[in-house]
């Protein structure tokens, strides 16, 4: 399968932002996905771009694309307890099937 | 309300003793998927299906069967389940195009202890 990397652990605390980073290694990524996932809860799609975009802003979440280095990278601004999660990247590169590759996931504690 | 259910949530068993996960999808998705999630590994895919009796391997199939006979429901079939395969299972589902349109949803997880 592709590789795709995340650091395993974030912590930031409550009102400052969060910078969650992704890279990946296949250049042929069509869509590059950002999901989250509560306790016990399954896959919430948060956001995603389309590999020809360098940035996508969604009201706290801010997407950076930095395609000549293969690196993809989740930004939220004033970081709420309700963001404690894991946080996944994936992407689909596109084979014909639509085969979504994850990270491993990042843990965000926000401390209060 | 679109969805994806699994059943059982949560399931405890012995090794050898044949299982059944069921997945079922309301949303006339041509594609599924199932994978596993396991700390520090992230979720990797077991099997996915394209449409009706068209399925095909992902990067862990070893151990896992499926089936396709319906478009709404993917069963994941572990014939002689292994203390290895106790993990965390996600169904997803997504329309089989191209574009903002393939989001996958997923369903709630099953969590699958094997002894």
């Amino acid at each position: 399968g592709e590789d795709v990397e995340q650091s395993l652990f974030l912590s930031v605390r409550e009102g400052d932002s969060s910078v969650i980073n992704c890279t990946y290694t296949d250049s042929s990524s069509t869509y590059l996905y950002w999901y989250k996932q509560e306790p016990g809860a399954g896959l919430q799609l948060l956001t995603y771009i389309f590999s020809n975009m360098d940035m996508k802003q969604d009201q706290r979440l801010t997407v950076l694309l930095n395609k000549k280095d293969k690196h993809l990278s989740l930004r939220i601004a004033d970081t709420q307890t309700g963001d404690s999660a894991i946080y996944f990247c994936a992407e689909i590169v596109q084979t014909g099937a639509n085969n979504l590759f994850f990270g491993t996931g990042t843990r965000l504690t926000v401390i209060p | 309300e679109a969805q994806v259910t699994q059943n059982p949530r949560y399931l405890i068993t012995v090794t050898g003793k044949k299982l059944t996960v069921t997945c079922s999808q309301n949303m006339n998705h041509e594609y599924m998927s199932w994978y596993r999630q396991d700390p520090g590994l992230g979720l990797r895919q077991i099997y996915y299906s394209m449409n009706v009796e068209v399925t095909d391997k992902g990067d862990v199939p070893e151990g896992y069967k499926v089936s396709r006979k319906e478009k709404r429901n993917f069963p994941l079939i572990l014939e002689s389940p292994s203390p290895n395969q106790t993990s965390l299972y996600f169904c997803a589902s997504s329309a089989q195009t191209s574009g903002e349109r393939d989001t996958q949803y997923f369903g709630p997880g099953t969590r699958l202890t094997v002894l």
